[in-house]
């Protein structure tokens, strides 16, 4: 099956502690992403990558880093930095390169809950 | 700068009635548009593309470009229909890849 993949589904996580949340796509896709979806606002892109090795950050990237090392690989890590961590996160992907106006196709997300 | 305004953040209706989600976008260059829906349980995944000049489900959608809208509607709503909606534009040649989305409006539609 083609698609994107997250893990893990729910995480909880201790203040102060670092955590990674996993995204994995066999899309072949150049283009990935990392959203924070919280109850009315929507969608918010927290980074993004265009190619293996190169990111950008998106509106709200403060306290979260990614690393893209591989093309189907983009794990993002929400540091002790992040002051409102507990949130439900959307991981998505992208033809990219030249075809930009594409499809994204999203993985099933992960609740983050920091205790 | 790019931005993409969906100013209600829920819609309810009953069974049977129209339906229209609103969306207007800022952007440079010429975007594409799309709606994107997001049921209960289940990912985030396409309803419908401009470009396309489609119907799914029902919904229908229409570039305006001189109100700077991309407003999805439908005729008669269906209790599935209920669910969350967002619309997302990319630019064409000035796009830097940035995706972004609208806040969002959720459709309750009632029996």
């Amino acid at each position: 099956d083609g698609g994107i993949t997250q893990s893990p589904k729910y995480l909880f996580r201790k203040e102060g502690q670092n955590v990674t949340l996993s995204c994995e796509q066999n899309l072949n896709h150049d283009a990935m992403y990392w959203y924070r979806q919280d109850p009315g606002q929507g969608l918010r892109l927290i980074y993004y990558s265009q190619i293996v090795n190169d990111f950008q950050k998106g509106d709200i990237a403060e306290g979260y880093s990614v690393s893209r090392e591989k093309k189907e690989s983009f794990p993002l890590t929400v540091t002790s930095a992040q002051k409102n961590p507990t949130a439900f996160y959307l991981c998505a992907s992208t033809i990219g390169g030249l075809r930009r106006n594409t499809e994204a196709f999203f993985g099933q997300g992960t609740r983050l809950t920091v205790v | 700068a790019q931005r993409v305004t969906q100013p209600e953040k829920l819609l309810s209706v009953f069974k049977g009635a129209p339906v229209e989600l609103k969306c207007n976008y800022s952007y440079s260059g010429s975007p594409e548009l799309f709606w994107y829906v997001q049921y209960s349980r289940q990912r985030l995944q396409l309803l419908l593309r401009h470009i396309s000049r489609e119907s799914i489900k029902g919904f229908t959608a229409d570039l305006n470009k001189g109100e700077t809208s991309f407003h999805l509607k439908k005729p008669f709503a269906q209790e599935e229909d209920s669910a969350m909606y967002y619309c997302a534009p990319l630019a064409g040649s000035s796009n830097t890849g940035k995706l972004i989305f609208g806040q969002g409006t959720t459709l309750q539609v009632k029996p």
